[in-house]
C-alpha cells in the first residue's frame, strides 16, 4: 500500500514553456501532500505543502507565481512551472500523507525529471 | 543551514563489513524517518521512530532515535552490493519533514 505515482517522469521543454506535473496517491487519501525539490547528490528541499481545497504554504524563497501549486482532489496535486527557465532543471518529487497517518509518513512519487533548454 | 547533520557524507565499505550513518540536531522531533535513495527515483521510507530511546530492526539494519529525540543513528550489519544508496534521515515537526543531507553509502563485492 501507500503508493504515490508522478507524472511525467521526465522531461525537456524549451525555456519560456510551462510544464505540469501531476502527483497521485493510488491507494490512500492524501489531505497533505508535498512538492520537494532535489539538486545532484544534495538532499531534498521542501518547495511547498499542498492541502486539498486550500491554498498551498510556500516555503521561503520560493516563488507562488514562478511554481503553482493545485490539490483538487484527496488523490491529486498538481505542480505547474510557469515560464520555465533553464535554471528551473532539477529533480521535482512529491510526497504524500494519508488522512489518518499519526507518525507524520509520508510517501513519495518516483520523482520527475525537468531539463529545461 | 541544514537542520539535521548526517554524517559521514560518503561511505565506502568492503561487502561484509559493518557501517554506521549518524544524524544530528539540536532541535526535538515528533519522529525520525529514514530513507534509501536510488539515482533517479524518489526516496523509500525504511523505518519510523517516535519514542525516545527507540532501537527498530529491519533485517540487517538497525535504526536508533536518541533519548532526547534529536538524534538517530542507522547501522547495517555484513553489508551488501544491495545495501548501496543514498540514505536520507528526515525529522518532523508540524506534518512536515526536514531532511538532512545523505550519507552516499558504496559498498563494494
Amino acid at each position: 500500500g501507500a503508493v504515490v505515482s508522478q507524472h511525467p517522469s521526465r522531461v525537456i521543454c524549451k525555456s519560456g514553456t510551462s510544464v505540469k506535473i501531476e502527483c497521485r496517491s493510488l491507494d490512500f487519501q492524501a489531505t497533505t501532500m508535498f512538492w520537494y525539490r532535489q539538486f545532484p547528490k544534495k538532499s531534498l528541499m521542501l518547495m511547498a505543502t499542498s492541502n486539498e481545497g486550500s491554498k498551498a504554504t510556500y516555503e521561503q524563497g520560493v516563488e507562488k507565481d514562478k511554481f503553482l501549486i493545485n490539490h483538487a482532489s484527496l488523490t491529486l496535486s498538481t505542480l505547474t512551472v510557469t515560464s520555465a527557465h533553464p535554471e528551473d532543471s532539477s529533480f521535482y518529487i512529491c510526497s504524500a500523507r494519508e488522512e489518518r497517518e499519526t507518525c507524520n509518513e509520508q510517501f513519495f512519487g518516483p520523482g520527475t525529471r525537468l531539463t529545461v533548454l | 543551514t541544514q537542520l539535521l547533520e548526517q554524517s559521514p557524507q560518503f561511505l565506502s565499505i568492503q561487502e561484509g563489513e559493518n557501517l554506521t550513518v549518524y544524524c544530528n540536531s539540536s532541535s526535538v522531533f515528533s519522529s525520525l524517518q529514514w530513507y534509501r535513495q536510488e539515482p533517479g527515483e524518489g526516496p523509500v521510507l525504511l523505518v519510523t521512530v517516535v519514542t525516545g530511546g527507540e532501537v527498530k530492526k529491519l533485517k540487517r539494519l538497525t535504526f536508533q532515535f536518541g533519548d532526547a529525540r534529536k538524534d538517530s543513528s542507522l547501522h547495517i550489519t555484513a553489508a551488501q552490493p544491495g545495501d548501496t544508496g543514498l540514505y536520507l534521515c528526515a525529522g518532523a515537526r508540524d506534518y512536515k519533514l526536514s531532511f538532512g543531507a545523505g550519507t552516499t553509502v558504496t559498498v563494494r563485492a
